[in-house]
């Protein structure tokens, strides 16, 4: 069957530290991999898309890798802040004919303390 | 404010009614999608529009059905609620993403359903 796993336990990490949150699924063959942010009652925020061709993407203190032999994906924050505390979802941009399925992972909380 | 617009924030409903979710697409994106998120089962997807057109579907039950209108704003109907339809619908709009495609997708802020 198909699935999206990501880090089901909450991750608390100290301010200033590297946050790694890992996404990997099974039968899946997407053509694009998306990490949203979502803060509570609230809807997700697009953060970075990595294609399937691309290894590694950054942005400001965000890093995306993609590994569609491991088929696996690993998002990096550096220097965390506690305002980067919230939950990441991982999402599989999968083209169906004519259309395309955003399916997303259940998320991972992220905590950074003091 | 991601300039997609859902209403009702919130809706309190009884069981077997039938309640109607609006969502506004930000202006230019031709694609609305919508999702179910409910704490036991994350974010689902439930059905894709594309000016228009169903495009793509996910288990989007019978009991519920969507349409987008000509002028792009989509509406999502659930019928015969159940208590376990309980849940935050989101909508969303896309835009492609320049130089090598992908889409990006816009969440609004989401309906809070709550089935009694």
């Amino acid at each position: 069957s198909q699935k999206i796993e990501q880090n089901s336990e909450a991750l608390n990490i100290q301010e200033g530290k590297t946050a790694t949150l890992t996404c990997n699924y099974t039968n899946y063959s997407p053509a694009y991999l998306q990490w949203y942010r979502q803060d509570p009652g609230r809807g997700p925020v697009f953060l970075l898309l990595i294609r399937e061709n691309e290894k590694e993407k950054r942005k400001e203190r965000l890093k995306v890798t993609f590994d569609t032999t491991l088929k696996q994906s690993l998002f990096h924050i550096t220097a965390s802040q506690p305002a980067d505390s919230a939950t990441y979802l991982c999402a599989l941009d999968i083209l169906t004919g004519g259309g395309n399925k955003l399916t997303f992972g259940t998320g991972t909380q992220l905590k950074v303390e003091l | 404010d991601s300039g997609v617009t859902q209403t009702p924030k919130h809706l309190i409903t009884a069981t077997g009614q039938r309640v109607t979710l609006r969502c506004s697409p930000r202006s230019g994106d031709l694609s609305v999608y919508w999702y179910q998120q409910s704490l036991d089962q994350g974010l689902q997807f439930l059905i894709h529009y594309y000016n228009g057109e169903e495009r793509a579907k996910g288990n989007i039950l019978e009991r519920f059905s969507a349409q987008q209108f000509p002028d792009l704003h989509s509406e999502l109907n659930l019928s015969s609620l159940e208590l376990g339809d309980s849940a935050l619908y989101f909508c969303a709009s896309s835009a492609l993403i320049r130089g090598g495609g992908g889409t990006e997708a816009f969440f609004g802020q989401g309906t809070r359903l709550t089935v009694v």
